[in-house]
Parts: C-alpha cells; sequence; structure tokens
C-alpha cells in the first residue's frame, strides 16, 4: 500500500510568485486535504476535494486554489506569495469521511 | 465553526512520569476526537482516537479520556520515555459527513531521560 506522497520537499520562492504543490494520495483513497502549517501553530485547513471538487474550505483567501485529478492526486495552487505564505504544507488523504493519513509535507519558504 | 484549545504548549517531564495534555472543543456536535504526534520534520502521525460514545479508550501507555458535557478530552502517557518527546496535537470533528479535523495549537513535550 502506497502512502501518501507530497512533491517538492523544500522550495523557496519570492514574495509575489506563484507555487504549485503536488499530493498523490494513498492508494484507495478518494479524498484529500490541504493544511498549512506554521512554526509552532497546528495544521490549519485549507480545502478539501472530494470525487474532484471542492467539498469545504477554510478561511485562506481565493489566491488559495485546488484541483483534484481523476486519480485522485491533487495540486495546492498559491498566487502572489506573501512572507506569511513561509509555512510546512500538508496533504492529507481518505476514503470519503474516514480517518486521514498525512504526507511528510512541502516546506515553502517566501522571501 | 468548531475551536480546540490545548494545554500546556510546553511540557517537560522525568523519563517514567506521566504526562497529562489538555483540550476543549467549542462545537457540541463533535464527535470524533484524534491525538497525533508529530516529531520534529515529520508528518503528524495518529496515535490514539475516541469517538463520542465511549469514555476512555486505551492503548498500552497512552490513554484518551472524553467529557462530552464539559466538552473536553484528554491524552494520558505513562511511563513516559525519551522517544515520547515531540508535538502532541488534539482535533475534533465530526464524522458522517467530510472528515475535516480542527486542530489545537499543540503541545510540546519533553521527556528528560
Amino acid at each position: 500500500e502506497t502512502g501518501v506522497t507530497q512533491s517538492p520537499t523544500h522550495l523557496i520562492k519570492t514574495r509575489g510568485q506563484q507555487v504549485t504543490l503536488r499530493c498523490s494520495s494513498q492508494s484507495g483513497h478518494n479524498t484529500v486535504s490541504w493544511y498549512q502549517q506554521a512554526l509552532g501553530q497546528g495544521p490549519q485547513f485549507i480545502f478539501q476535494y472530494y470525487r474532484e471538487e471542492e467539498n469545504g474550505r477554510g478561511n485562506f483567501p481565493p489566491r488559495f486554489s485546488g484541483l483534484q485529478f481523476p486519480n485522485y492526486s491533487s495540486e495546492l495552487n498559491v498566487n502572489a506569495l506573501e512572507l506569511d505564505d513561509s509555512a510546512l504544507y500538508l496533504c492529507a488523504s481518505s476514503w470519503s469521511s474516514g480517518v486521514a493519513s498525512f504526507g511528510e509535507g512541502s516546506w515553502l519558504t517566501v522571501v | 465553526g468548531e475551536n480546540v484549545e490545548q494545554h500546556p504548549s510546553t511540557l517537560s517531564v522525568q523519563e517514567g512520569d506521566s504526562a497529562v495534555i489538555k483540550c476543549t472543543y467549542s462545537d457540541s456536535a463533535s464527535n470524533y476526537f484524534p491525538w497525533y504526534k508529530q516529531e520534529l520534520g515529520k508528518r503528524p502521525q495518529l496515535i490514539i482516537d475516541i469517538r463520542s460514545n465511549v469514555g476512555e479508550k486505551k492503548d498500552q501507555r497512552i490513554a484518551v479520556t472524553l467529557n462530552k458535557t464539559a466538552k473536553h478530552f484528554s491524552l494520558h502517557i505513562t511511563e513516559t520515555q525519551p522517544e515520547d518527546s515531540a508535538v502532541y496535537f488534539c482535533a475534533a470533528s465530526i464524522t458522517g459527513g467530510s472528515y475535516i479535523p480542527t486542530f489545537g495549537r499543540g503541545t510540546s513535550l519533553i521527556v528528560h531521560p
């Protein structure tokens, strides 16, 4: 059974740029959620995708957007990067409303 | 929406002592409470969970208790070991629909040998 994988693991971007983070869900999982975890904080829910449709969204601005593909993998896109976007971005997959498994995350630094 | 408060933010104990981390939640509809352990630079990993129809659950040295009336739940770790050192997060969610847990801010547990 393949776990949740994320790429890239680390990246550095300049303020104002755009970034795309990728997530491959665990085998058999059809739901993907994205979280932002700033240093010293708990994960904050960004949004969730279920069968390629957005299925819930946290308190994040529209410049945070996402996609889910037919194979249930997902992308998180962030436009017009700000310094405060620097964080660990976690992807979690699950089967419908079941308990989620987290990926190792993508560390984003905005300078 | 749901709000989860977690205390303490840092907990330092001697090896062999017990550690207790407490969380409160605001939404009485929440019925599923997982606990995650996150080691430095690693992903959060589910260590134990409890559903609202149960008051206590135990798994070896780890136990979780839930008081639905007071809307609080706690993680208990007995006979702590240095490898228990990590950040622990509680969360609350509603099952049956989308699984979107609300996390606490985390407790950094340090176990001194």
